[in-house]
């Protein structure tokens, strides 16, 4: 158990809907990351916050949209679903955005668009 | 931005030893790591190296060139629950950034 905790573990929506994933950090940790990783696809960044600020932004579509709250727990909003967006959904945490060096991942929410 | 290139597959006998490869191009670059994932699972951390050279922790080793842009994983007597893949990552500072950015994974299947 690595301390990351993700909500939902599973989703299964229709194409056009929006829907929220929830990442609760290990204690201590500030950092916040989330990758997608399709089935033919390596792990892909997506964003990353650091103490409620956004730190560093990878191939994350427009339609996504993510933040930290005060508590350090994060979100991320996926809208206007699209069937490629089915994946998983991981996210890490780290206790800064960049000297330490290890990432904690959490056990990922699986989303299925129909 | 970054290239990270490592092998797809690769197959090796229960007991054995195998090498995993990673090349990588980068600026900034500091630091690389490896982690394991099994299949639909998160992956774990296996490793960090940010100088030269080879990194022992019991089972798994891991050796970083900065001047090749190279690394590789060492797994020694291989055990069948080392079938999982295995990703290279590398971060690197660029834009005031610390950004990590994964390799798309090596799958070992170890066979008996």
């Amino acid at each position: 158990d690595s301390g990351v905790t993700q909500t939902p573990k599973h989703l299964i929506t229709a194409t056009g809907q929006r829907v929220t994933l929830r990442c609760s950090p290990r204690s201590g940790d500030l950092s916040v990351y989330w990758y997608q990783q399709s089935l033919d696809q390596g792990l892909q960044f997506l964003i990353q916050y650091y103490n409620g600020e956004e730190r560093a932004k990878g191939n994350i579509l427009e339609r996504f949209s993510a933040q930290q709250f005060p508590d350090l727990h994060s979100e991320l909003n996926l809208s206007s679903l699209e069937l490629g967006d089915s994946a998983l959904y991981f996210c890490a945490s780290s206790l800064t955005s960049g000297d330490s060096y290890e990432q904690y991942f959490g056990p990922g929410t699986r989303l299925t668009v129909t | 931005g970054q290239n990270i290139d490592q092998p797809t597959e690769m197959t090796a006998t229960e007991g054995a030893i195998v090498q995993i490869n990673c090349t990588y191009q980068t600026s900034g670059f500091n630091g690389l790591f490896w982690y394991q994932q099994h299949a639909g699972e998160a992956p774990t951390f296996l490793s960090y190296n940010v100088l030269d050279g080879l990194e022992e922790k019991g089972r798994f080793s891991s050796f970083l060139s900065r001047s090749k842009g190279y690394s590789y994983l060492l797994l020694k007597e291989l055990q069948m629950k080392d079938s999982a893949s295995y990703l290279c990552a590398v971060r690197d500072y660029s834009g005031g950034y610390q950004k990590v950015t994964f390799g798309t994974g090596t799958k070992l299947q170890v066979i008996p």
